[in-house]
C-alpha cells in the first residue's frame, strides 16, 4: 500500500462547477501537507499548502486537512478551463528546515474543465 | 530569479549509454531534491542535498544512479549504464531551508531506447 494514496481520474467538469479533490494517508508523522498544480509539459507548482489539522482559503482555493481521517481535500470553486491541469497532494513529515522539499506525493488527479 | 533551470529539456539515448542530468537551484538555495515521475509510480524523491551534502539517497534505485553537487549552484544526475525502464520525467527541486515551498525545475524528459 502506497503512503499516499490518490483517484488519478481523469475528472472533467463543466466551467463554474465545484471540483473536490482528496487524498487519503497511512503515515501518522506527516504534518505538512500541500497541494500542488502541474500543466502539461511543466514541473509541479505549489499551490497551497496547511500545517496539521485545519482549513486554509485562498481565492477560489479551499484546502482542508484532517488528521483524525488521515484525509485531506481540496476544492476549487467557480472553476475555470485554465484550471484544467493534474493536482497532486503533497505531504512532508519533517517540522524542520532541511526537508521541506523532501516530500511524498500522491499519483495526481487529471481534471479538465470545459468551456 | 530565472527559476531551478534543468538541461537539457529532452534526451535520447540508447541503452547502455550514459546519461548526464543537470540542475542549476535558486541562488540563495540551499536544498536540492531529485524527483523521478512516470505514469505508473508518480512523483518518487531519488535523492537530496543540504548544504551540497547528500543527506538521503534512499530513493535511488539501484548503483547505476549516481547524484553529485559539487557546490552551491550545480548538481547532476548521473545514469550510467541506462535502461530502457529509466524512461521518466526527471525533475530538480530547491528550497530555502527554511521555506516550506519546493521550487520545481521544468523537467528533463529521457527517453531510452
Amino acid at each position: 500500500q502506497k503512503e499516499v494514496e490518490q483517484d488519478p481520474g481523469p475528472l472533467s467538469v463543466p466551467e463554474g462547477a465545484i471540483v473536490s479533490l482528496n487524498c487519503t494517508y497511512s503515515n501518522s508523522a506527516f504534518q505538512y501537507f500541500m497541494w500542488y498544480r502541474q500543466y502539461s509539459r511543466k514541473g509541479p507548482e505549489l499551490l497551497m499548502y496547511t500545517y496539521s489539522s485545519g482549513n486554509k482559503e485562498d481565492g477560489r482555493f479551499t484546502a482542508q486537512v484532517d488528521k483524525s481521517s488521515k484525509y485531506i481535500s481540496l476544492f476549487i470553486r467557480d472553476s475555470q478551463p485554465s484550471d484544467s491541469a493534474t493536482y497532486l497532494c503533497a505531504m512532508s513529515g519533517v517540522a524542520g528546515g532541511t526537508s521541506y522539499g523532501k516530500l511524498t506525493f500522491g499519483q495526481g488527479t487529471i481534471l479538465t474543465v470545459h468551456p | 530569479d530565472a527559476g531551478v533551470i534543468q538541461s537539457p529539456r529532452h534526451e535520447v539515448t540508447e541503452m547502455g549509454q550514459e546519461v548526464t542530468l543537470r540542475c542549476k537551484p535558486i541562488s540563495g538555495h540551499n536544498s536540492l531534491f531529485w524527483y523521478r515521475q512516470t505514469m505508473m509510480r508518480g512523483l518518487e524523491l531519488l535523492i537530496y542535498f543540504n548544504n551540497n551534502v547528500p543527506i538521503d539517497d534512499s530513493g535511488m534505485p539501484e548503483d547505476r544512479f549516481s547524484a553529485k553537487m559539487p557546490n552551491a549552484s550545480f548538481s547532476t544526475l548521473k545514469i550510467q549504464p541506462s535502461e530502457p525502464r529509466d524512461s521518466a520525467v526527471y525533475f530538480c527541486a530547491s528550497t530555502r531551508q527554511s521555506n516550506t515551498e519546493a521550487f520545481f525545475g521544468q523537467g528533463t524528459r529521457l527517453t531510452v531506447v
